[in-house]
């Protein structure tokens, strides 16, 4: 079936430092989310895209849609330490079809 | 009203019990979503309800049975569950299948 990897698996930084992460996939889509959950609670949506190539920002988030459509870059600037959570990327294949979930970038911020 | 709301946030339940989870949305969703999360997993889609009706049942066993009253609000009934059942629980809706948004789920232990 339709997999998604994401890179890295895990990572530990310091606060203030920038924090990159992706999401791939072997088949193209159409619609790329990214959400971040904390402990014990639901995924919340940070962004989403909708276009290929497309660069959206919501604060210190930045996402880009791959121009191949088979990725999707997700930056955090200026980390803090509410941004410790596990970060998942879903991607649609094609409109009203289900999302498919990646396996989650799980971030830990270091003071 | 942008919210997702889940009752209860706990549960714990035998075997033999018979219990619901609620959620509801007055976002004037149209399309409603049970998900399954084991910890450090992404969520896993259980059911799809579109305009009141459901549309996917993602092989899910019987004991796990789902219900929409109406448009702002879904239940999901169980029965007979398992100790390998236990999970977060987390409802989703959407306008019509594009991104969704989560409740802050609901914790199950069955014991």
């Amino acid at each position: 079936g339709q997999q998604l990897n994401q890179s890295p698996q895990s990572m530990f930084i310091q606060e203030g430092e920038d924090v990159s992460m992706n999401c791939t996939s072997s088949s193209i889509f159409n619609t790329w989310l990214w959400y971040k959950q904390d402990p014990g609670e639901g995924p919340v949506l940070l962004i989403a895209l909708y276009k290929a190539g497309e660069l959206t920002s919501n604060g210190r988030l930045t996402a880009q849609f791959g121009i191949t459509r088979k990725d999707s870059f997700l930056n955090i600037s200026a980390s803090i330490p509410s941004d410790v959570g596990i970060y998942f990327c879903a991607g649609q294949k094609n409109y009203g079809q289900n999302f498919v979930f990646g396996p989650g970038t799980r971030l830990s911020v270091l003071p | 009203d942008t919210e997702v709301t889940q009752t209860p946030k706990h549960l714990v339940m035998g075997m033999t019990n018979k219990k619901s989870l609620k959620c509801e949305q007055h976002m004037g969703h149209r399309a409603m979503y049970w998900y399954k999360q084991k910890a450090k997993k992404p969520p896993e889609l259980m059911f799809v309800y579109s305009y009141e009706k459901l549309s996917i049942n993602e092989s899910v066993p019987s004991r796990f049975s789902p219900e929409c009253p109406n448009s702002s609000l879904l239940n999901l009934h169980l029965h007979a569950l398992q100790p390998e059942d236990s999970a977060l629980y987390l409802c989703a809706s959407s306008l019509q299948g594009e991104a969704a948004f989560f409740g802050q789920g609901t914790r199950l232990t069955v014991v």
